[in-house]
């Protein structure tokens, strides 16, 4: 079953703006995390936020979770072309072993 | 280079056939898994691994199988019972269980003929 819903499901941006999507789970868990996947390629890893944080960043990313709401949210600030990718979240739930990823959200960033 | 490789990029099978998928990570992780992603999805699990000579059966694990003779390797069979196995398959490790982070290997397209 999927834990976790991307939204939108795709997102078109001209270059130097920023991109923010959502991320909504439906149980408790340990931490979320954030993957990156560029076209025909592998998952790379973004980001991991613990359930006992609010807001995280790294680089131009900026992650904040919600737990009351059971979301999640991901900005990349001044986006470039080579940010183009889709963008799963990933949940690890309480009292069960694996993550499991949302269906992802399509970023497109135009020159 | 530590990391993790898939072999083949690109694999064709005859329905009927039995395929199996290399899965090689050199990053000394404990943990292992494979997934399976269709067009638009999200990623959906196979199988894991968390230690060597044992397995657990992940979200879609019929018409699959897998061995973990090694640390470093685990190859997944897509067999002749998997009704629609052309998908887009990742292999991933961790350096512990549950929650760590997972790092991909390229993918393997499987497309059957």
């Amino acid at each position: 079953s999927q834990q976790g819903e991307e939204d939108p499901q795709a997102l078109s941006i001209q270059e130097g703006e920023n991109a923010t999507m959502n991320c909504s789970y439906k149980t408790s868990i340990n931490n979320l995390q954030w993957y990156r996947q560029n076209s025909g390629r592998g998952l790379v890893h973004l980001i991991l936020i613990r359930s006992n944080e609010r807001e995280k960043h790294s680089g131009r990313l900026r992650v904040t979770l919600d737990t009351s709401k059971k979301s999640s949210s991901l900005l990349i600030t001044a986006s470039r072309a080579a940010d183009t990718a889709s963008y799963f979240c990933a949940t690890d739930v309480v009292d069960d072993y694996k993550l499991s990823f949302g269906a992802g959200t399509t970023v497109t960033v135009r020159a | 280079d530590g990391g993790i490789t898939q072999s083949p990029k690109y694999l064709f099978r005859k329905e009927g056939q039995n395929v199996t998928l290399s899965c090689e990570q050199n990053l000394n992780h404990d943990a292992m898994y494979w997934y399976r992603q269709d067009p638009g999805q999200g990623l959906r699990l196979i199988y894991y691994s968390q230690i060597v000579n044992d397995f657990q059966k992940g979200d879609i694990a019929e018409g699959y199988s897998v061995s973990r003779e090694k640390k470093e390797s685990f190859p997944l069979t897509v067999t002749s019972a998997q009704k629609n196995p052309t998908a887009f398959y990742l292999c991933a490790s961790s350096l512990q269980g549950r929650g760590s982070e997972q790092f991909f290997g390229p993918g393997t397209r499987l497309t059957v003929l």
